[in-house]
């Protein structure tokens, strides 16, 4: 089955930049996207269509693709974002949808 | 302003089944896709499947193929999904999320918590 791959997680300093690697084979065909998930909530969208942020989420969210990787960068990291982080995209017929194993961001 | 209401936390034993709700609102119902999505206590978020509500075509990834069911009632805006076979490691929370077919889902249930323990 397909996989999409991200780190287990990312440190950064408030104030600095935070970025979270993605990578799968289909990435280059099928667009990725970015979840943020808190304890206890429901996850929600901050990046989608590979960089393309939803009404109502802050500036400082981006993304970027380049061949088989996709990156949801963080500027300027506030300690609200302190969540963790899942990259979702679908196989290489854009049938199946898949989650990698997400990111906890810690902000130190 | 789109909304998806689930149905509330269920308790099973092992070897029974389980339906859950998915109430949508403020949008067209058959308009967008409704996948599920579960999370383990402590895990990720593991994608189960999908339905059309607009015409009950489903896909379900190959490792739930055969103990899931989705279906939905377009005349209450309602999908469901039914998972059989129960084992406790199916404890999980069960979301619902819409997506078009650009596969990024936008709204998400607040999830269903299913506990399997005998």
């Amino acid at each position: 089955s397909y996989e999409v791959t991200q780190p287990p997680s990312v440190s950064v300093s408030p104030g600095q930049t935070a970025r979270i690697a993605c990578s799968g084979d289909a990435l280059p065909k099928q667009y990725g996207n970015w979840y943020q998930q808190k304890p206890g909530q429901a996850p929600v969208l901050v990046i989608f269509k590979d960089s393309e942020r939803p009404l109502g989420i802050p500036e400082r969210f981006s993304g970027s693709s380049s061949g088989t990787t996709v990156t949801l960068t963080i500027s300027g990291v506030q300690a609200e974002d302190e969540a963790d982080y899942y990259c979702q995209s679908a196989d290489i017929s854009g049938t199946y949808v898949v989650f990698g194993g997400g990111t906890k961001l810690t902000v130190l | 302003q789109g909304q998806l209401v689930q149905s509330g936390a269920e308790v099973k034993k092992p070897g029974a089944s389980v339906k859950v709700s998915c109430k949508a609102s403020g949008y067209t119902f058959i308009g967008y896709y409704i996948h599920w999505v579960r999370q383990a206590p402590g895990q990720g978020l593991e994608w189960l499947g999908w339905i059309n509500p607009y015409n009950g075509v489903t896909k379900y990834t190959q490792k739930f193929q055969g103990r899931v069911t989705m279906t939905r009632d377009t005349s209450i805006s309602t999908a469901y999904m039914e998972l059989s076979s129960l084992t406790s490691d199916d404890t999980a929370v069960f979301y619902c999320a819409t997506s078009s077919e650009e596969w990024y889902l936008d709204l998400w249930g607040r999830g269903t918590l299913v506990t399997v323990s005998s």
